[in-house]
């Protein structure tokens, strides 16, 4: 029972470094999303895939870009690290239902130095 | 825009005692709500959902939440906690037809033994 898959756990970068957070569900769900959690903010949205092929952003998603690979995939971009973008990472899945639940990975641990 | 808000950020209860999180949103049409727990070192889980029908709903390990439309609450209850419930607990609503989710800032819930 994989679920949802995020690559990698933890992740040291210095500003101005890009990198890509990789993510996998192997649930055939439609619907994928990127947040960000930063202490007493909750989860922010960034952005999501309706569907394969589709992505729309979310409530922060300046520095950041993101691809839908394939069904199973939806990777972030960072293309030029900020201290700002220092957080923890969480991809989600879900059928895209609006009472349908999402699916969380485990999170990356993003420092930006 | 849709919002949640979560009234308490910090909550300490000893074993027994009975535990209420407020939950409130602000949208005006048909909403879906939900609760997700995050224990710590762990992604988050779904506690429970209202998207219709009854507005009293049951969750996973005890939890029960109400929607109350007039007063736009969802709050989250269990009559009696125990030191495993320590965690972190978001409030989120979905209003559109597209999956995505509005998130609380999170309560940290801590249960002495």
């Amino acid at each position: 029972n994989a679920g949802v898959t995020q690559t990698p756990k933890f992740q040291v970068l210095k500003t101005g470094q890009s990198m890509t957070l990789q993510c996998a569900q192997d649930m055939n769900h439609n619907s994928m999303y990127w947040y960000r959690q930063d202490p007493g903010m909750g989860l922010r949205l960034i952005y999501y895939s309706a569907s394969e092929g589709t992505t729309d952003k979310g409530e922060v998603p300046n520095g950041y870009n993101v691809s839908r690979l394939n069904k199973r995939e939806f990777s972030l971009r960072l293309e030029s690290a900020a201290p700002s973008q220092t957080s923890v990472y969480f991809c989600a899945s879900s059928d895209g239902r609006p009472h349908g639940p999402q699916h969380f990975g485990d999170g990356t641990r993003l420092s930006i130095l | 825009a849709q919002s949640v808000s979560q009234h308490n950020h910090h909550v300490i209860l000893s074993e027994a005692a009975s535990l209420e999180l407020g939950c409130n949103y602000s949208y005006g049409g048909t909403v879906n709500l939900f609760w997700y727990v995050q224990y710590p070192g762990q992604h988050l889980q779904l506690l429970l959902k209202y998207f219709s029908g009854d507005p009293l709903v049951k969750g996973i390990k005890g939890f029960e939440a109400e929607f109350i439309k007039s007063k736009f609450s969802f709050n989250l209850r269990k009559p009696s906690v125990q030191w495993s419930d320590t965690a972190e607990y978001f409030c989120a609503v979905n209003g559109d037809n597209t999956g995505k989710l509005i998130f609380g800032q999170g309560t940290t819930l801590q249960v002495k033994p």
